[in-house]
């Protein structure tokens, strides 16, 4: 029942550097999505997919890439890392029918 | 475009008691659902309730209950008998409800509320 897997939990990068965090979900799930989350501004969409081949960005998609092999994983790169995007990821899947499921969550700090 | 405003960046409540967050929304959508999150320390989102604004009837959940009023856009959380364990950091959200279509997962939050909680 592990529902939706998001790695890893903490990370420290140095300016520049790249990275990708990992999301899989075993719910068979359409609909994939990455969101960032910073104090006083709630959760913002920074690229979802509807499925395996089909990405598109959302409100906040500068500096980060994103692909969709399969149904079941949504890796989110960050090319060169910035500390502006130093904050809490989050990925969920969801269906049309139902409330959307969250991984635990990345806090990523860049210095 | 969609928005969700929660006006109240921190509340606070006696255990046992009663409190109400506050939450308006807008969308030019004719379907959608809402949602309140619950988020303690440990990061986790974790679902309280759900409403189908085509519903007339406010969602329950046990402790939890909404005043949902849908010709103003609100949609408040009222939780009742207040434990220590509901301290946290809830969200208000929204998301269209269209079958076959691409925006169904895309939500919007609030900027969220922070529930402490008195022994």
């Amino acid at each position: 029942n592990a529902g939706v897997t998001q790695t890893p939990k903490f990370q420290v990068l140095k300016t520049g550097q790249s990275m990708t965090l990992q999301c899989a979900q075993d719910m068979n799930h359409e609909y994939m999505s990455w969101y960032r989350q910073d104090p006083g501004m709630g959760l913002r969409l920074i690229h979802y997919s509807v499925g395996a081949g089909i990405t598109d960005q959302g409100e906040v998609p500068n500096g980060y890439n994103v692909s969709r092999s399969t149904t079941e994983d949504f890796p989110l790169r960050l090319l060169s890392a910035a500390p502006s995007q130093t904050s809490v990821y989050f990925c969920a899947s969801s269906s049309w029918y139902t409330e959307a499921f969250f991984g635990q969550g990345t806090r990523l700090t860049v210095v | 475009a969609q928005t969700v405003t929660q006006s109240q960046p921190e509340m606070s409540v006696q255990e046992a008691e009663t409190v109400t967050l506050s939450c308006t929304y807008d969308t030019s959508e004719s379907d959608y659902y809402l949602f309140w999150y619950k988020q303690p320390p440990s990061r986790q989102m974790i679902l309280v309730i759900r409403q189908e604004a085509y519903k007339q009837q406010n969602a329950t959940e046990n402790r939890f209950s909404v005043n949902f009023q849908k010709a103003a856009k609100s949609f408040s959380l009222k939780i009742s008998d207040s434990q220590l364990g509901d301290a946290a950091m809830y969200f208000c959200a929204q998301r269209p409800q269209e079958a076959g279509g691409t925006s169904y997962g895309k939500l919007t939050f609030g900027q969220g509320t922070i529930l402490t909680v008195h022994p």
